[in-house]
């Protein structure tokens, strides 16, 4: 069964911090893998979908990268502000699968 | 706006009361599905659907029960046979279901029993 880790499970940083935040998988038969962000009390928001085929993908401030043959996938966050303040969770999606397998996640503050 | 709705945003049940908690979309998907999340854990797949009138259990399905009549609707209904109810429900929807796809989430129900 695909199990998915998330370390660390909280991290503060100051505002204009560079960061990491990691994710591994423990079966590398992905089809893709996407990270979300969850604000307390609310829904998903997705912010990245790596398929499986690619390296790396980015959106504004956030790069997200997938070493499948490891296990391992990086979410970087250049530059934080105190709005990216939220829990980061990553999901895989394995071949013929019909749901996602999540992540604990990480809560993420930044501090002004 | 298109998007997926859940209501009510907090519930509370008494021990030994069945409850239903509501999830509509109105983005023409074909696939829905319920999670459930606890503090300290991931998301948990309870059920899922992918086309109306057929839905599959997922991981924790005990004490757990659904419909899918219309499209646009996946109620989920909470029995008294769930012995730890008391959790953050999220629904998701997705264009076609299975691997290829991205699931989209509504806000959440918290569900707690009194």
């Amino acid at each position: 069964k695909q199990e998915v880790t998330q370390i660390p499970a909280a991290l503060s940083v100051p505002e204009g911090e560079n960061l990491v935040l990691n994710c591994s998988f423990t079966d590398s038969a992905i089809y893709n893998l996407q990270w979300f962000r969850q604000d307390p009390g609310k829904g998903l928001t997705s912010l990245l979908l790596i398929q499986s085929s690619q390296r790396e993908q980015t959106s504004g401030r956030l790069n997200a990268s997938l070493d499948k043959s490891s296990g391992r996938s990086t979410l970087y966050i250049a530059a934080s502000q105190p709005g990216d303040s939220a829990t980061y969770l990553c999901a895989v999606n394995l071949w013929g699968a019909n749901n996602l397998f999540f992540g604990t996640g990480t809560r993420l503050t930044v501090i002004p | 706006d298109g998007g997926i709705t859940q209501s009510p945003k907090y519930l509370f049940r008494k021990e030994g009361q069945n409850v239903t908690l509501s999830c509509e979309q109105n983005l023409n998907h074909d696939a829905m599905y319920w999670y459930r999340q606890d503090p300290g854990q991931g998301l948990r797949l309870i059920y899922y659907s992918q086309i109306v009138n057929d839905f599959q259990k997922g991981d924790i399905a005990e004490g757990y029960s659904v419909s899918r009549e219309k499209k646009e609707s996946f109620p989920l209904t909470v029995t008294s046979a769930q012995k730890n109810p008391t959790a953050f429900y999220l629904c998701a929807s997705s264009p076609r279901g299975g691997s290829t796809d991205t699931q989209y989430f509504g806000p959440g129900t918290r569900l707690t029993v009194l």
